[in-house]
This record gives C-alpha cells, structure tokens and sequence, in this order.
C-alpha cells in the first residue's frame, strides 16, 4: 500500500514549455485535489475531482489542466509554463468526494521550477 | 466560498510551555476542522480533527477547541518539546473542498 505516490520529485521547466505531474493512489479514494504551496500563502486548491470523470476548478485553475480517467489516477498539466507556477505542488486524496470528515491523505510533493 | 483565517504566522515558546494557534472561519456550513503539521520539506499530515458536533478533543499533548457560534477554532499544544517546531495549518471544510490558512510557523526554544 504506497498511498498517495507524486512524480516527479523535482522538476525544471524553461518557461513555454508544457509537462504533467502524475498522481496515482492505491486507496480507492473517490476524491483527489491537487494544491499548490508558496512561501506565507498555505495551501492553495487547483483542481480537484470527486470521481472518475468528474472535475472541478479550485481557487487559482488558470494555467492547469486535470482529468480523472481512472479512479486511481489524477494527472496534473501545465500547458505553458510561467514563472509565476513555481510552486510546490501536492496532491492529495480521501474518500467519500471530500466533502466529509474523512481525512485527507498528500503525496509527497512536486517541486517545480520554471526558469 | 469558505475563507479560513489563522494567527499567528510565527510563534516562539520555550521548551515545555504551551502554545496556541487560532483559526477563524466563514462558512456557517463547515461542519469539519483538521489540523496538519508539515516539517521542512515533507507533505502536511494529520495531527488531529474536529467534527461540528465536538466542542473539543483531545489527544495527548494536544486539543483541538471549536466555537461553532463565534467560527472559530484553535490549537493547543501542551508541555511543548523541540520535535514540535514545524509549520501547523488549519483548515475547514463543509460543502465545498479543504480550504487552509496560511499556517504557523512554530519554533520551540530549548
């Protein structure tokens, strides 16, 4: 049972350049998200989903792409890079479409550079 | 949408006093309050949870409190040692997806 698996670990982008981050969980959860992190702004929702085929726009979408074709599977695309998408990225998953006191569970995290 | 508001952003207590982290939140709908501790450079994870039902859990050295009429919600964590320096978000969570605030870094001073 590897949880919540995030890859890749580290990541340098030229700016324009596009690259999926993957997410995979082997949980069975309905519900992944996935959030970015930045210095004094927490965690901040991009996307999420409450089952497979099923997607939604967090707080700060622009700039990202989601689908969810599989239940175990959340990839996570950048289509043109920016600066500004410089982040840590996590993901994270729970059960019951996230919207319940199930407990959410992250990955490990993604950090991304675009230079 | 839900708006979660935390303070304060740094905290400094020696080592075995306690230490207090609030959290404020807008959504009278919220009906679910976890907290996370993310050490430096690791994923945030799950150090204990509130339901809208509970005014307050406990769970060792530390509590969780929750007002339910005032929204708001805090942290409490006893007899502090060094391992407990990290960064500590709260978060809510009712009909719409996890919202954090944007955490506290707390450093315990031996």
């Amino acid at each position: 049972n590897a949880g919540v698996t995030q890859t890749p670990k580290f990541q340098v982008l030229k700016t324009g350049q596009s690259m999926t981050l993957q997410c995979a969980q082997d949980m069975n959860h309905e519900y992944m998200s996935w959030y970015r992190q930045d210095p004094g702004m927490g965690l901040r929702l991009i996307h999420y989903s409450v089952g497979a085929g099923i997607t939604d726009q967090g707080e700060v979408p622009n700039g990202y792409n989601v689908s969810r074709s599989t239940t175990e599977d959340f990839p996570l695309r950048l289509l043109s890079a920016a600066p500004s998408q410089t982040s840590v990225y996590f993901c994270a998953s729970s059960l019951m479409g996230g919207y319940s006191g199930n407990t959410i569970y992250f990955g490990e995290g993604s950090w991304l550079t675009v230079v | 949408g839900e708006n979660v508001e935390q303070h304060p952003s740094t905290l400094s207590v020696q080592e075995g006093d306690s230490a207090v982290i609030k959290c404020t939140y807008s959504d009278s709908a919220s009906n679910y309050f976890p907290w996370y501790k993310q050490e430096l450079g690791k994923r945030p994870q799950l150090i204990i949870d509130i339901r809208s039902n509970v005014g307050e859990k406990k769970d060792q050295r530390i509590a969780v409190t929750l007002n339910k009429t005032a929204k708001h919600f805090s942290l409490h964590i006893t007899e502090t040692q060094p391992e407990d320096s990290a960064v500590y978000f709260c978060a809510a969570r009712g009909n719409t997806p996890l919202v954090f605030g944007k955490g506290t870094r707390l450093s315990v001073i031996a």
